[in-house]
């Protein structure tokens, strides 16, 4: 019973190195999304796949990118980080609710 | 932009009581969702409510859509010290492909 599974857990980065977040669903859905989650922001959408080869742009897009990989797979990168990307990071997956990975807490210094 | 406003953010209560805590936006929303997220995990989904006026009960917790579909309380009856964890509200915008737009949540915590 996996669902969602992210790597790495925990990451300290210097400012300017680069960086993939690894997210992978087994429960064969068709939309994943990125989010970050600071103190007092919520949840904020970065980016989203509605399908397989599809990405969009979410509400805090600057300085990432992502990668559909196929349908299990869902990629974010980091090109130069910044200490503004310290956060703690969630892929999820599915149309209507969603299921969540345990995440992974950035540190950039 | 649609915005959730949870309320309140913080809450501290003895095991035993009752509380509610509120989900409210200026937006109609075709669904809401509440999720509750435990330290160093992700959210995970409680319920889900459609229909205005729409009640839904998960043992000790009750879940209410308003009328309008523009705003939902969550109700938990005797609360135990395993109901501490940060409280997520999420709706999904009317003719939206599926992306949920989240409140920034309810902590709340309680003692023994």
């Amino acid at each position: 019973n996996a669902g969602v599974t992210q790597t790495p857990k925990f990451q300290v980065l210097k400012t300017g190195q680069s960086m993939t977040l690894q997210c992978a669903q087994d429960m064969n859905h068709n939309s994943m999304y990125w989010y970050r989650q600071d103190p007092g922001m919520g949840l904020r959408l970065i980016y989203y796949s509605a399908s397989e080869g599809t990405t969009d742009k979410g509400e805090v897009p600057n300085g990432y990118n992502v990668s559909r990989l196929n349908k299990r797979e869902f990629s974010l990168r980091l090109e130069s980080a910044a200490p503004s990307q310290t956060s703690v990071y969630f892929c999820a997956s599915g149309q209507y609710g969603y299921t969540f990975g345990s995440g992974t807490r950035l540190t950039v210094v | 932009t649609q915005l959730l406003e949870q309320s309140p953010q913080f809450l501290s209560i003895q095991e035993g009581e009752n509380l509610t805590v509120y989900c409210n936006s200026s937006s109609v929303f075709s669904s809401l969702q509440w999720y509750r997220q435990e330290p160093g995990e992700g959210p995970v989904l409680l319920v889900t409510v459609v229909t205005g006026g729409e009640v839904k009960k998960l043992k000790r917790l009750t879940f209410q859509f308003g009328d309008a579909r523009k705003d939902s309380s969550l109700h938990i009856t005797a609360a135990q010290p395993g109901d501490t964890g940060l409280y997520l509200c999420a709706g999904l915008n009317l003719g939206s492909q599926g992306n949920l737009i989240f409140g920034k949540g309810t902590k709340l915590s309680v003692k023994p």
